[in-house]
């Protein structure tokens, strides 16, 4: 059973501050990871896509990749209310073809003015 | 906004009743999916199409067929569906094994 385990939250943090939100999966043959944000009621927005160790920047949104450690988190610094969503980490089958991607339970953080 | 569109946004039915929703993108992209998401879960893979054939099934219950016309357009049939069967039901697709997946808006159904 491929597991992809978030914590659900909700992380509160002020405006301006720095969120980390992580995410651990369990198929150690997986090769891509995915971060979706999600408003209540809307479909999963692609925030950032990662392959390979280390980090990837992209404005304000940093992912960091671990593979041997089975980890990859999000940065988003300098946080906004209207970052406030359900963040969803995503992470590919191993040897699926195309995506099939497992999904985690998301992490709801909660950003205050 | 999205690059992939789902109609309708809304869909209430009955569980005699047969519906169908609709995906189109015009990116190019050869693989599109459906996934079933309810309320405060993960969305959970129904389907996948690779170059218009049906590549993947969840073990998806019969009360739900894909289908998939051309690499532009895909659909889901729904007949005789239950009322757990309510959820908003999200296509998307990728260009690509290993490219991200692209989601459209969904479609919020209720079955009563």
């Amino acid at each position: 059973q491929k597991e992809v385990e978030q914590n659900s939250g909700p992380l509160s943090v002020p405006e301006g501050a720095i969120a980390s939100l992580n995410c651990t999966y369990s198929d150690r043959g997986s090769q891509s990871f995915f971060w979706y944000r999600q408003y209540s009621g809307k479909s999963p927005e692609l925030i950032m896509s990662i392959y390979s160790n280390g980090d990837k920047e992209d404005g304000r949104f940093t992912a960091q990749l671990n593979k041997a450690s089975q980890y990859v988190s999000l940065l988003i610094r300098d946080s906004q209310p209207s970052d406030s969503a359900t963040y969803l980490c995503a992470v590919t089958e191993r040897n699926t073809g195309f995506q099939k991607l497992v999904f985690g339970t998301g992490t709801r953080l909660l950003v205050s003015p | 906004d999205t690059e992939v569109t789902q109609t309708p946004k809304h869909l209430v039915m009955g569980m005699t009743n047969k519906k169908s929703l609709k995906c189109e993108q015009h990116m190019g992209h050869r693989a599109m999916y459906w996934y079933k998401q309810k309320a405060k879960k993960p969305p959970e893979l129904m389907f996948v199409y690779s170059y218009e054939k049906l590549s993947i099934n969840e073990s998806v219950p019969s009360r739900f067929s894909p289908e998939c016309p051309n690499s532009s357009l895909l659909n889901l049939h729904l007949h005789a569906l239950q009322p757990e069967d309510s959820a908003l039901y999200l296509c998307a697709s990728s260009l690509s094994y290993n490219s991200p997946l692209h989601f459209g808006n969904g479609t919020r159904l209720t079955v009563t």
